[in-house]
């Protein structure tokens, strides 16, 4: 069974240029988050989606970073413009159901450095 | 704020010998912990999860504690092997009615010395 899958492994821009992620899931699992680890440090929650609905972006910084999941299984993260300190992991992960208390599921990740 | 944390950054053992993680949670009202690894350009990889109605849980070679006393919790893994080589990271879920929000602390690096 395939896993979660994401691209590019590794993007490098310059500043102010836009960038996009994309994350394929894990078949049949509704949920799908969008995590950012920085160097050192665990990951950290950007958005969670509900199938196409997202259901917490509390942690999205909505003036340069959007999100969609229009079908309700693939997903973008789109970052634009973007800055130095978006230089991190950007890791997307999927689990069953989201209603709390089970393991996520993660890809590898693409590294973003922002010149 | 409540935050997961860890006491080492970084965890040196002998190939073979047995490895202990920590990690201290400050929420009560978590309910739900995990314990990820994480190898260099790699995701984070399940290893263990535990609820908090149990205060131990064992896997291959992996335990896990929760003492919900003094919000702790533990990794063991017996007989360390190079390729435990990785970050560690523990995480905990508030709870069910929050949704499946996973909180994760900052990482042990575990080095294994062959």
């Amino acid at each position: 069974e395939a896993g979660v899958v994401q691209s590019p492994r590794y993007k490098i821009i310059e500043k102010k240029q836009p960038v996009a992620f994309w994350c394929n899931p894990i078949s049949g699992h509704n949920t799908l988050y969008w995590y950012r680890q920085n160097l050192g440090q665990g990951p950290e929650l950007l958005i969670r989606y509900e199938n196409e609905e997202a259901v917490d972006d509390s942690q999205l910084p909505k003036d340069r970073f959007s999100a969609e999941r229009l079908k309700g299984v693939d997903s973008t993260l789109k970052i634009q413009p973007a800055e130095l300190g978006d230089s991190a992991v950007y890791l997307c992960a999927s689990s069953s159901h989201g209603t709390g208390n089970e393991k996520l599921f993660f890809g590898s990740g693409t590294q973003l450095s922002v010149l | 704020g409540e935050s997961v944390g860890l006491h080492l950054p970084t965890l040196s053992v002998q190939e073979g010998d047995n490895s202990i993680i920590n990690c201290a949670y400050s929420n009560s009202a978590s309910d739900y912990f995990i314990w990820y690894k994480q190898e260099s350009g790699k995701g984070p990889q399940f290893i263990i999860d535990i609820r908090s109605n149990m205060d131990k849980r064992q896997g291959q070679r992996v335990t896990v504690l929760l003492n919900k006393t003094v919000k702790h919790l533990s990794l063991q893994i017996a007989a360390t092997q190079p390729g435990d080589s990785a970050v560690y990271f523990c995480a905990e879920n508030i709870g069910d009615n929050a949704g499946n929000m996973l909180t994760f602390g900052g990482g042990t690096r575990l080095m294994v010395k062959p």
